[in-house]
């Protein structure tokens, strides 16, 4: 069984301040995922990462990918209360199935 | 485009009445479609992988005789909770997996059916 270990689980920042959210694993991954979700809505995808050592840019959010495809971490540059939400990683083994991380709940103060 | 809907967003039902949420792909074809389960506070849990015209693969622990999974279809999957219970009250979420994918590895994800059984 594939575990993704997230953290940390929750996260209360003020506006402006940066963050960066780990996902990791013991196994290697063909690609990671990373969604957003509010409540009672289904996940978002935010990006896609395939690559050992790629590194993605979405505005403020920086993702990477590990080097050994274990790993990854979500950055966000001055967080502003929108990106308030539940951040999820997920890793797609060979089989083409998500095992997803225990998520971190991250909320911006203004 | 990639647009994954469900119907109902949610459902109250009685203890033993059975229950069905449709999970369409509205502009794509999908061969697999995945259905989860999310506890509040929780992580997605993946209940079953769906794929269209066999039956369903169910991960450990999941009865599959009670959640009854159908993918007849290209664009629709349907879960049936059958004799529900308060303790299946949860938010489900289902996934779809394009037919032709279009370079990438991602699920598109519904809004999901937030299920109560009183």
């Amino acid at each position: 069984t594939q575990l993704l270990e997230q953290s940390p689980q929750f996260l209360s920042i003020q506006e402006g301040e940066n963050l960066t959210v780990y996902c990791n694993s013991s196994s290697v991954f063909s690609s990671l995922q990373w969604y957003r979700q509010e409540p009672g809505e289904g996940p978002v995808l935010l990006v896609t990462v395939v690559t050992g050592g790629e590194v993605k840019k979405l505005k403020r959010l920086t993702f990477q990918f590990g080097d050994a495809r274990k790993d990854s971490s979500l950055h966000i540059t001055a967080a502003q209360p929108g990106d308030t939400g539940l951040y999820l990683c997920a890793g797609e083994n060979a089989g083409n199935m998500l095992t997803f991380g225990g998520g971190t709940r991250l909320m911006v103060k203004p | 485009g990639a647009v994954v809907s469900q119907h109902p967003s949610w459902v109250i039902c009685k203890s033993g009445t059975s229950v069905k949420i449709e999970c369409r792909s509205l502009d794509f074809q999908a061969t697999t479609m995945f259905w989860y389960r999310q506890f509040p506070k929780q992580s997605l849990m993946l209940m079953a992988t769906s794929n269209e015209g066999s039956k369903a693969t169910y991960e450990q622990g999941v009865e599959k005789d009670k959640f009854l999974i159908n993918h007849a279809s290209l664009t629709l999957s349907t879960l049936t909770v059958t004799s529900a219970h308060p303790e299946d009250s949860s938010f489900y979420i289902c996934s779809a997996r394009p037919r032709i994918n279009r370079g990438g590895y991602e699920q598109y994800f519904g809004p999901g059916t937030r299920l109560t059984v009183t």
